[in-house]
């Protein structure tokens, strides 16, 4: 069975520093591994996913997240916070042949003016 | 339609009654979901159809759970005998390529 684990349920960041939200998962095959994002208010979006070609991946509004074997591990990066990505982020995971999307418990991110 | 309809946006129900949960996919999707999340919680994933392939029901919590499909068009979630620890937001999702879903903005559903 495959799951996420995101560490930190609360993330505070100020205005144009490192955004960095943390994703680990497990899997007994190789995984698809995907970032949604929920805006104060708004149903949940994906951000940006991965499916086993470029380990790095870029996504919407800046965002990218590598994907590292090594360390079971795809975290979620923006190099400058902006006010706009306050939000709810959430990584997830399945498998080729199995869409069921296995969902982390989610980020919440601040950014402080 | 543009995006994944849900409806009602919110339901206030008392204990021991039956709810239904509707949604409306993005038209052409084949695959939908159902997830649910609990206050401060992840997704709880519920039960997903691909075409008339047979649903995947392993996340429903109960007996009391169930959720019908109408080809590759509407969905409905219907809770029984609803007790205090249904209340959540019901998300529905929809998708054409895998993992890529496109979510409703949800049901959040209330039981005294």
């Amino acid at each position: 069975a495959q799951s996420v684990t995101q560490l930190g349920s609360h993330v505070s960041v100020s205005e144009g520093a490192l955004v960095l939200l943390r994703c680990n998962y497990s899997s007994s095959v190789p995984p698809y591994l995907f970032w949604y994002v929920q805006y104060p208010n708004q149903g949940l979006q994906l951000l940006l996913k991965y499916t086993s070609a470029a380990t790095l991946v870029k996504g919407i509004n800046g965002f990218e997240a590598e994907f590292k074997k090594s360390e079971t591990s795809f975290h979620l990066t923006k190099p400058s916070a902006h006010m706009s990505d306050a939000a709810e982020y959430f990584c997830a995971v399945s498998f080729f042949g199995n869409e069921k999307l296995t969902f982390g418990t989610g980020t919440r991110l601040t950014i402080i003016p | 339609g543009a995006g994944v309809s849900q409806s009602p946006s919110n339901k206030v129900t008392e204990k021991g009654k039956d709810v239904e949960l509707r949604c409306d996919p993005i038209s052409g999707h084949t695959a939908l979901y159902w997830y649910r999340q609990r206050l401060g919680q992840g997704l709880e994933f519920l039960i997903y159809f691909q075409g008339n392939s047979a649903p995947d029901k392993s996340g429903l919590p109960s007996d009391r759970f169930s959720a019908e499909r109408t080809g590759e068009s509407v969905s409905t979630l219907t809770i029984q005998r609803t007790q205090q620890e249904d209340s959540a937001v019901y998300l529905c999702a929809s998708s054409l390529l895998a993992g890529e879903l496109f979510f409703g903005e949800g049901s959040r559903l209330t039981v005294l």
